[in-house]
């Protein structure tokens, strides 16, 4: 298996909603990514888990939380969101441990919110 | 700090024209370098990479890019465009598991192929 999957490929939330976001992979990886993809942009990281130890971009609201069950599933929960977080949501997973650190990544959550 | 810099935010081409797709770079180490190409609506698709075994790499598709130390470039080229070809492209640059786990992206470029 060497690919990542996302689920739910769409989403539609209104502001007052809970929802969360879900990543899997099954290549042994030890790292994996939160992305958000505006359009006509690249990716702008938000979080990093490598081995079990979270990074976040400084500039991420806390209406998002990763979660990281496991070292396959990488949830990002969501709460409270504005408008403006209407995006395309991508995870990523890495080998850590790779010198080039090449990033695998999944098909992506089309995040509308209302 | 490592940085990537893509010269066109939009390249247009005509089929079976040449394509190329240009890429700088900044990295205070020996970077690895990343061609990334996303159709609509899709996740990244890793189209090749530069990891110092060889300066010239092959990729999918028919893709290729060289890496060039003096020029602190990674230019993606194809020899003959395809409509399939149209797409977004993004360079991305690393510095290694020294470093943090991050890569970084550029603005990308939008491939557009006329008949």
């Amino acid at each position: 298996d060497t690919e990542v999957t996302q689920t739910p490929k769409h989403l539609v939330m209104g502001m007052t909603n809970k929802k969360s976001l879900k990543c899997e992979q099954h290549m042994g990886h030890r790292a994996m990514y939160w992305y958000k993809q505006k359009a006509k942009k690249p990716p702008e990281l938000m979080f990093v888990y490598s081995y079990e130890k979270l990074s976040i971009n400084e500039s991420v609201p806390s209406r998002f939380s990763p979660e990281c069950p496991n070292s396959s599933l990488l949830n990002l929960h969501l709460h409270a969101l504005q408008p403006e977080d209407s995006a395309l949501y991508l995870c990523a997973s890495s080998l850590r441990g790779r010198v080039d650190n090449e990033q695998f990544f999944g098909p992506g959550t089309r995040l509308t919110v209302l | 700090a490592q940085s990537v810099t893509q010269l066109g935010s939009h390249v247009s081409v005509s089929e079976g024209a040449l394509v190329l797709l240009r890429c700088n770079y900044s990295s205070s180490v020996p970077p690895y370098l990343f061609w990334y190409v996303q159709y609509p609506n899709q996740g990244l698709q890793l189209l090749l990479k530069y990891t110092s075994a060889a300066t010239l790499v092959k990729g999918i598709n028919g893709f290729e890019a060289e890496f060039k130390k003096s020029e602190t470039s990674f230019h993606l080229t194809k020899p003959s465009a395809h409509m399939s070809d149209a797409a977004e492209y993004f360079c991305a640059v690393s510095e290694g598991r020294n470093r943090d786990d991050k890569i970084i992206f550029g603005k990308g470029t939008r491939l557009h192929i006329l008949p």
